[in-house]
């Protein structure tokens, strides 16, 4: 079965920077969009960023378009997130999740259980 | 684009009729998926292309709409529904997440 496994999770101060990591498994790669969408504890899911297969076309929601850059190194089966800037706002369970495309109909099919990313001082 | 999902949450009896709405701020086709969401649990898609079920769903989940307005309907709660669902668009490959709706028996 696909595997996802997210990592990189962490407390840091607004303005800091982190990098998430999720390591993928099971599937070929580099055959798929990816993407990372958050979730506030006990609130609603929000996504985040967008990847084609080559890394070539990147899709980012507005409130961390120029912050936030998400990336893949397809030789290690591997998706990032490389977080700047960060604010209490961007709080929430990350989740990097896989993403299917039929007949030019797209949904996340696969989801990692999350890494936590907490912005406080 | 902005999804309005309405209502944010709902008690029904099982055996009930459960409809969810979803509108878009602006003309999305068929752009528009359906997940389910339990407990400490990944997000699991129910509905892709605002109508076509994903395999292995039980059929008693449908998804109806295009355009601006979609509808999604459980026709007949079962205690396992009990979730949150969300509406997911994707038009130009920039996607928004409805707020969800908490379906409770």
């Amino acid at each position: 079965e696909v595997q996802l496994v997210e990592s990189g999770g962490g407390l840091v101060q607004p303005g800091g920077s982190l990098r998430l990591s999720c390591a993928a498994s099971r599937f070929t790669f580099n055959n798929y969009w990816m993407g990372w969408a958050r979730q506030v504890s006990g609130k609603g899911l929000e996504w985040v960023a967008n990847i084609n297969q080559d890394g070539s076309a990147r899709f980012y929601m507005d409130s961390v378009k120029g912050r936030f850059t998400i990336s893949r190194d397809n030789a290690k089966n591997s998706l990032y997130l490389q977080m700047n800037s960060l604010r209490a706002d961007d709080t929430a369970v990350y989740h990097c999740a896989r993403i299917l495309e039929r007949s030019g109909y797209y949904n996340f099919d696969y989801w990692g259980q999350g890494t936590l990313v907490t912005v406080s001082s | 684009i902005q999804m309005t999902q309405s209502p944010s949450s709902l008690s029904a009896s099982v055996g009930d009729r459960v409809t969810i709405t979803c509108q878009a701020s602006q003309d999305i086709n068929k752009y528009l998926n359906w997940y389910q969401q339990k407990p400490g649990k990944a997000p699991k898609v129910l509905i892709y292309g605002a109508s076509i079920l994903e395999a292995g769903v039980p059929s008693r989940f449908s998804g109806s709409g295009s355009g601006t307005y979609f509808t999604f309907t459980i026709s007949s709660l079962q205690p396992e529904d009990i979730a949150t669902y969300y509406c997911q668009q994707y038009d130009n490959l920039r996607w928004t997440f409805g707020q969800g709706t908490k379906v409770e028996i």
